[in-house]
C-alpha cells in the first residue's frame, strides 16, 4: 500500500518569498503523482499531474518534480501571494487509486 | 460546467438514522468516486465506479455503507445505520480518464 507523507505540517512565509513544499512515498512503482489545492471549507483543486515517466511539470508560477529513485516529490511555488493560502495535498498511486498524504497548510503574510 | 454538485452541503443527524448523500458528477464524465476525509485518517477512497459499475469498494468501512450508481449523472452513498464515528466530510470526485479527479465541495457530516 501506498504510503504519502508531507513534511512540514504547516508553513509560514512573508508575500513574495518562494515556497517550496515537500512530499515523499513508499512505493516507487508509482502510476502518476498529483498535486491538489484544498481552500477551508471546499474540496480539492488539482494543480499539477506528473506521469510517472516525467520528471516535472510546470504550470504558471508553481513547477512541481518527481523523482521516483528517492520516492520524493516536490512542489515549487514561486513568489507567493497571500491568495496562495491554503492546503497543499500531494496523491500518488495506481492509476485510480490515490494515496493522498495529510497536506501542508500555506499561510502567506501580506 | 457547473462542476461536480454535492448535497446537502451540511447535514446533522442522530445516530441510528439514515443518512443519503448525493452526487452528481461532471457530464461526459465515466469515472466516480466518493472519498470521506477527517483529521485522523485524512482523505481516504471509499468507492470507485467506471460507467456506472462500482469497479473498487474495498474501502467502504462496513456494511452500513452503500453507493449506486443508477446512470451517469447520479450517485448516491448511504449510511444505514449512522454512528458518530461516521462523522466526516464526503467528497464525491469525477474525471473522464479515472487518473485526475475534479471534487465537488463536500458534504459535512455530524452524527450526533
Amino acid at each position: 500500500k501506498q504510503e504519502v507523507t508531507q513534511i512540514p505540517a504547516a508553513l509560514s512565509v512573508p508575500e513574495g518569498e518562494n515556497l517550496v513544499l515537500n512530499c515523499s512515498f513508499t512505493d516507487s512503482a508509482i502510476y502518476n503523482l498529483q498535486w491538489f489545492r484544498q481552500d477551508p471549507g471546499k474540496g480539492l483543486t488539482s494543480l499539477l499531474l506528473i506521469q510517472s515517466s516525467q520528471r516535472e511539470q510546470t504550470s504558471g508560477r508553481l513547477n512541481a518534480s518527481l523523482d521516483k529513485s528517492s520516492g520524493r516529490s516536490t512542489l515549487y511555488i514561486a513568489a507567493s501571494q497571500p491568495g496562495d493560502s491554503a492546503t497543499y495535498l500531494c496523491a500518488g498511486g495506481g492509476d485510480y487509486k490515490l494515496s493522498f498524504g495529510a497536506g501542508t497548510t500555506v499561510t502567506v503574510r501580506a | 460546467d457547473a462542476g461536480v454538485i454535492q448535497s446537502p452541503r451540511h447535514e446533522v443527524t442522530e445516530m441510528g438514522q439514515e443518512v443519503t448523500l448525493r452526487c452528481k458528477p461532471i457530464s461526459g464524465h465515466n469515472s466516480l468516486f466518493w472519498y470521506r476525509q477527517t483529521m485522523m485518517r485524512g482523505l481516504e477512497l471509499l468507492i470507485y465506479f467506471n460507467n456506472n459499475v462500482p469497479i473498487d469498494d474495498s474501502g467502504m468501512p462496513e456494511d452500513r455503507f452503500s453507493a449506486k450508481m443508477p446512470n451517469a449523472s447520479f450517485s448516491t452513498l448511504k449510511i444505514q445505520p449512522s454512528e458518530p464515528r461516521d462523522s466526516a466530510v464526503y467528497f464525491c470526485a469525477s474525471s473522464l480518464t479515472g487518473e485526475r479527479p475534479f471534487f465537488g465541495q463536500g458534504t459535512r457530516l455530524t452524527v450526533v
